[in-house]
């Protein structure tokens, strides 16, 4: 299984609403990592996370709030969102962070929009 | 400030023939290189990727060639097919300093033409 997971495929909230982006791997990868993609950009790094902790936070709003519940899922919990949030949410992950971000394999994203 | 820097939005190859796709960075810094590809509302998928230790490597019909001095890679498609069309993003990081952000160029949108 090379996959990763992610959950919903595209989601529609109000900026009153919270939320909750998933992604999923079995690869045993314990590096886990969310990008924001805005149309037409390359994908920004938000979080990295490395053995279930929170390893770096790109200066992200607290509006997005991350958690790692265990090695195997990756969750973002929105909440009070701005309608420029709306992009498309990529979940990645790869084998290891410490030694260096080296081939990650990305989820098909969660495509946000925010009225 | 964008250190990854794909200069071509666009690239049209006929079928058959090879495509170059190139990449150019600024920071020194940067030692680990991989070429992502995208194909549209999915997300980026791995390619190939190359360590600054070496100058080329190879993997099926995908070459990606690194000029250190130049700052510049290249990612070369033989023979390109139909389903090569995506849009190919160049991207970097300094893996050797720890820093381990992925640097990402803007994107190369390739059509082959059937």
């Amino acid at each position: 299984d090379t996959e990763v997971t992610q959950t919903p495929k595209h989601l529609v909230m109000g900026m009153t609403n919270k939320k909750s982006l998933k992604c999923e791997q079995h690869m045993g990868h314990r590096a886990m990592y969310w990008y924001k993609q805005k149309a037409k950009k390359p994908p920004e790094l938000m979080f990295v996370y490395s053995y279930e902790k929170l390893s770096i936070n790109e200066s992200v709003p607290s509006r997005f709030s991350p958690e790692c519940p265990n090695s195997s899922l990756l969750n973002l919990h929105l909440h009070a969102l701005q309608p420029e949030d709306s992009a498309l949410y990529l979940c990645a992950s790869s084998q290891d962070w410490a030694g260096g971000l080296t081939e990650a394999f990305f989820g098909q994203g969660t495509r946000l929009t925010v009225v | 400030d964008q250190q990854v820097k794909q200069n071509s939005p666009s690239l049209s190859v006929q079928e058959g023939r090879i495509s170059i796709l190139n990449c150019d960075y600024t920071n020194s810094m940067f030692d680990y290189f991989l070429w992502y590809k995208k194909y549209p509302a999915e997300g980026p998928t791995f390619l190939i990727s190359i360590s600054s230790i070496k100058d080329k490597n190879e993997d099926g019909r995908f070459t990606v060639f690194l000029n250190k001095s130049a700052k510049h890679l290249s990612l070369h498609i033989v023979p390109s097919q139909p389903g090569d069309s995506a849009v190919y993003f160049c991207a970097a990081s300094a893996d050797q300093t720890g820093a381990n952000n992925l640097f990402f160029g803007t994107g190369t949108r390739l059509t082959v033409i059937p």
